[in-house]
């Protein structure tokens, strides 16, 4: 099946600092998302995003299909930004379910 | 309006036991996905519905694992015989259709506790 890898696993701000998690996979993808879970283990939808880029107030994300990569763009971070960033693809072909990288673990510090 | 529905939030069983989990997807939504998340396996794909269609059941790890979805729309996951390795949160999603990539939407999860 198609491998997700995401980096760093794990990633410790100051509140107001930017950074960039990023989402690599295997094979050809039809659907991307980025989801961020919440303390209580919530998935909460940020992009859907198989090409191109979004942004949504103080996050943006950009999915370069032919390279096989995303990027998931915080910036000026905020203690409620910690969780669990998490990367989600489908394949071209094949099953419609996600499969899920094994996320990045932010803890932005006040 | 409302999204994934997902009840019980929390449950605890014994060993041996057989559970029901349920999920009441977004209204309109054509497709639902069952995941499940614990701690050494991360986030999979355990159960796919669309439509009428046969369900995409690949996911599912044993036979004790079972779920239906009647008349399209609320599903049931159903675990026999419950093992202390069937402790995790079981999520629920739903989508626009399954034919197409389509935006999925995660319910809140059940957390199962088998003791």
């Amino acid at each position: 099946g198609i491998q997700v890898e995401q980096s760093p696993p794990d990633l410790i701000l100051q509140e107001g600092a930017n950074s960039t998690l990023r989402c690599n996979f295997s094979d050809s993808v039809n659907n991307l998302q980025w989801f961020h879970q919440n303390p209580w283990g919530q998935l909460i939808n940020l992009f859907y995003i198989p090409s191109g880029t979004k942004q949504n107030g103080r996050l943006s994300a950009t999915t370069v299909a032919t390279e096989r990569y995303s990027l998931l763009y915080i910036s000026s971070s905020q203690t409620t930004d910690s969780g669990v960033y998490f990367c989600a693809v489908t394949r071209d072909t094949g099953r419609r379910a996600l499969t899920f990288g094994s996320g990045t673990r932010l803890q932005v510090q006040p | 309006g409302a999204g994934v529905s997902q009840s019980p939030s929390n449950k605890v069983t014994e060993k041996g036991k057989d559970v029901e989990l349920r999920c009441d997807p977004i209204s309109g939504h054509t497709a639902l996905y069952w995941y499940r998340q614990s701690l050494g396996q991360g986030l999979e794909f355990l159960i796919y519905f669309q439509g009428n269609s046969a369900p995409d059941k690949s996911g599912l790890p044993s036979d004790r694992f079972s779920a239906e979805r009647t008349g399209g729309s609320v599903s049931t996951l159903t675990i026999q015989r419950t093992q202390q390795e069937d402790s995790a949160v079981y999520l629920c999603a739903s989508s626009l259709a399954g034919g197409v990539p389509n935006e999925q939407f995660f319910g809140p999860g059940t957390r199962l506790t088998v003791l």
